[in-house]
């Protein structure tokens, strides 16, 4: 069992801040890195998927980066709006096709 | 909207029944993955099917099985219910299987509890 951990657990922010939180993976057979956004009574989102080290991809006001060397991705949202209150969930999938998930990060954008 | 769908939404069962839970997956995928989230935990996977044969299984016993259809629809079972399978049952359809770069497409899952 790979352990994949997201830090913090929870986060409440003030509409307008930028936040950013993290997910730690294991640094050997990499394959890729799935971001996911999960809001309330829905259905997981993806919102990335970053394959190489140095990768950087952004979707609006959301962007991640990756180093696959040290183990880690950040996710960051420039001007957080109530509408980005979600969990954010990270997974490593091993062997190409078993994923693993962080238990996620609790995002609350008060207004 | 993914169009992944699942029933039902919700579910209550007694110790030691069987339930079955279905996922419509996304049209022209060949591939779905069934996930275990209970509280205060990261989706677990369970098990993949590819082609309508079992691709992968996670750390779950036996009792937990699962069909694939032609159709792009599929079934998750679990016989004997115990307490702690209670949780959120997830399925996830992707387009092939096996590099890990594939995004998974998320039904909205369906909800067991399990007295």
């Amino acid at each position: 069992i790979l352990n994949v951990e997201q830090s913090p657990q929870s986060l409440h922010v003030q509409e307008g801040d930028s936040t950013n939180f993290t997910c730690s993976f294991p640094s050997s057979n990499f394959y890729a890195l799935h971001w996911y956004r999960w809001e309330t009574a829905k259905s997981p989102e993806a919102l990335f998927v970053m394959t190489l080290n140095g990768d950087e991809k952004k979707k609006g006001r959301i962007s991640a980066t990756l180093n696959t060397k040290e183990g880690y991705s950040y996710l960051y949202i420039k001007g957080s709006q109530p509408e980005d209150s979600a969990t954010y969930l990270c997974a490593f999938p091993n062997t190409g096709n078993q994923f693993y998930f962080g238990t996620g990060t609790s995002l609350t954008v008060i207004p | 909207e993914t169009g992944v769908t699942q029933s039902p939404t919700h579910l209550i069962k007694t110790r030691g029944q069987q339930v079955t839970l279905r996922c419509s997956s996304q049209s022209g995928h060949n591939t779905v993955s069934w996930y275990q989230q209970a509280l205060g935990q990261g989706p677990q996977f369970i098990f993949q099917y590819y082609r309508e044969e079992e691709n992968g299984r996670g750390n779950f016993p036996p009792r937990f099985s699962g069909l694939q259809f032609p159709n792009y629809s599929s079934e998750l079972n679990v016989n004997a219910l115990e307490l702690d399978d209670s949780a959120l049952y997830l399925c996830a359809s992707s387009y092939t299987s096996g590099s890990g770069t594939d995004t998974q497409y998320f039904g909205p899952g369906t909800r067991l509890t399990v007295l």
